[in-house]
């Protein structure tokens, strides 16, 4: 069974351009986590869906940053424009969801470079 | 604010030794906990979960223990290999199956 997948895996941009990553969960997995990791430090949490419903995305930085997981499978995090401190990779996890105290499967990630 | 702590110098140790890395949390008082280990260019891989009401937890050569009083999870690996040389996450967690991540303990095993 295939993994979580995310792409591309790696991405290099200037300030102040728009990025977008991509994520298809674990087949069947109802939730699905955005996360940022900086360069020694574990993963923070960005946003969270049950299906297509965001229930948590208050570390979502909202001016700009975006998510949507249009039909409950697959999710796109944008960030427009981007900044130097955006600089970092972004892990998307699924899990299957309804609250339950589950294990988190994680993608490869996206390593965002800003220059 | 709720604060994760785990050991940010490296441990390392000899093959065959049991290594333990700890973790601290404050202000917080999570349900139960996960530990993660995550190698360099890959995203973390679930190891263990262990429950607020349980006192240890095992598998296979791994160990975590949870103590509510301390606040503080120990997580042990018996007669430990070159391969489980990687960077060991710790992420306590509410009901709600959300998870706050420590900074993580790179172990680096000798042979």
């Amino acid at each position: 069974e295939a993994g979580v997948v995310q792409s591309p895996r790696y991405k290099i941009i200037e300030k102040k351009q728009p990025v977008a990553f991509w994520c298809n969960p674990i087949s069947g997995h109802n939730t699905l986590y955005w996360y940022r990791q900086n360069l020694g430090q574990g993963p923070e949490l960005l946003i969270r869906y049950e299906n297509e419903e965001a229930v948590d995305d208050s570390q979502l930085p909202k001016d700009r940053f975006s998510a949507e997981r249009l039909k409950g499978v697959d999710s796109t995090l944008k960030i427009q424009p981007a900044e130097l401190g955006d600089s970092a990779v972004y892990l998307c996890a699924s899990s299957l969801g309804s609250g339950k105290v589950d294990e988190q499967f994680f993608g490869p990630g996206t390593r965002l470079t800003v220059l | 604010s709720q604060k994760i702590e785990q050991n940010s110098e490296a441990l390392n140790i000899q093959e065959g030794k049991t290594a333990t890395l700890t973790c601290n949390y404050t202000n917080y008082s999570p349900a139960y906990l996960q530990w993660y280990r995550q190698d360099p260019g890959r995203g973390p891989v679930f190891l263990l979960l262990i429950r607020e009401n349980e006192k240890e937890k095992r598998k296979e050569r791994l160990k975590v223990t949870f103590d509510t009083t301390l606040k503080q999870s120990l997580f042990h690996i018996t007669a430990s290999q070159p391969a489980d040389s990687a960077t060991y996450l710790c992420a306590p967690a509410n009901a709600g199956n959300m998870l706050t991540f420590g900074g993580g303990t790179r172990l680096m095993v000798k042979p």
